[in-house]
């Protein structure tokens, strides 16, 4: 298996650019997240969806980020429009069946807002 | 609501020493326990778990956790630190519902 696959790796931007990250979560697995990693936050949790459906986003800073799952093997997260404390790594993760699961993590991108 | 601490963001050893990373956790509901590793550029990689089975959980590259309820604590260790074991290691917690809360991280440096 190809493991999550996250699209762009990087991404340069300037501020008020709409800015789409992409995800594509191992087959199978029914559970999709998305987390924000900085040096002063550490991993939140942004979103979650359990079978295509978001079940949870309060984790979500505000209404400039918005999250899609149309489909079991498709996910994305837009910001718009982008400033530059968005600035972070921003992974995708999928899980199969229950929380004692393991996540599998994706390599990330990293997203740089000037 | 579940949360991690740790504690010690940078924590040096030198090779072959003993690797101690401390976790302590907060959870309403029994939990699920994770430690996950993080090397540069990369995602996390799932290191072991505890689900309520045996407290003492062994994972991969040597490295084992037990579970001490009393102590709501969930210590990770490794007996002989290698050059490779340099990584980030989150220690995180999940109460049953999905959202899995992670701690900051401790940046694991190895000295030679």
């Amino acid at each position: 298996d190809a493991g999550v696959i996250q699209s762009p790796r990087h991404e340069v931007t300037e501020m008020g650019q709409e800015v789409t990250l992409r995800c594509k979560p191992i087959s199978g697995h029914n559970s999709l997240f998305w987390y924000r990693q900085t040096m002063m936050r550490g991993l939140e949790l942004l979103i979650y969806f359990n079978n295509n459906v978001p079940i949870d986003d309060s984790g979500m800073p505000e209404d400039r980020f918005s999250a899609k799952m149309p489909n079991a093997s498709f996910s994305t997260l837009k910001i718009q429009p982008s400033e530059p404390r968005d600035s972070a790594v921003y992974f995708c993760a999928s899980r199969l069946g229950q929380a004692y699961n393991e996540q599998f993590f994706g390599p990330g991108t990293r997203l740089t807002v000037l | 609501a579940q949360s991690v601490t740790q504690l010690g963001s940078h924590v040096s050893v030198s090779e072959g020493a003993l690797v101690l990373l401390r976790c302590n956790y907060s959870s309403s509901v029994p939990p699920y326990l994770f430690w996950y590793v993080q090397y540069p550029n990369q995602g996390l990689q799932l290191l072991l778990k505890y689900t309520s089975a045996a407290t003492l959980v062994k994972g991969i590259n040597g490295f084992e956790a037990e579970f001490k309820k009393s102590e709501t604590s969930f210590h990770l260790t490794k007996p002989s630190a290698h050059m490779s074991d340099a990584a980030e290691y989150f220690c995180a917690v999940s109460g049953g519902n999905n959202r899995l809360a992670f701690g900051k991280g401790n940046q694991v440096v190895v000295i030679p």
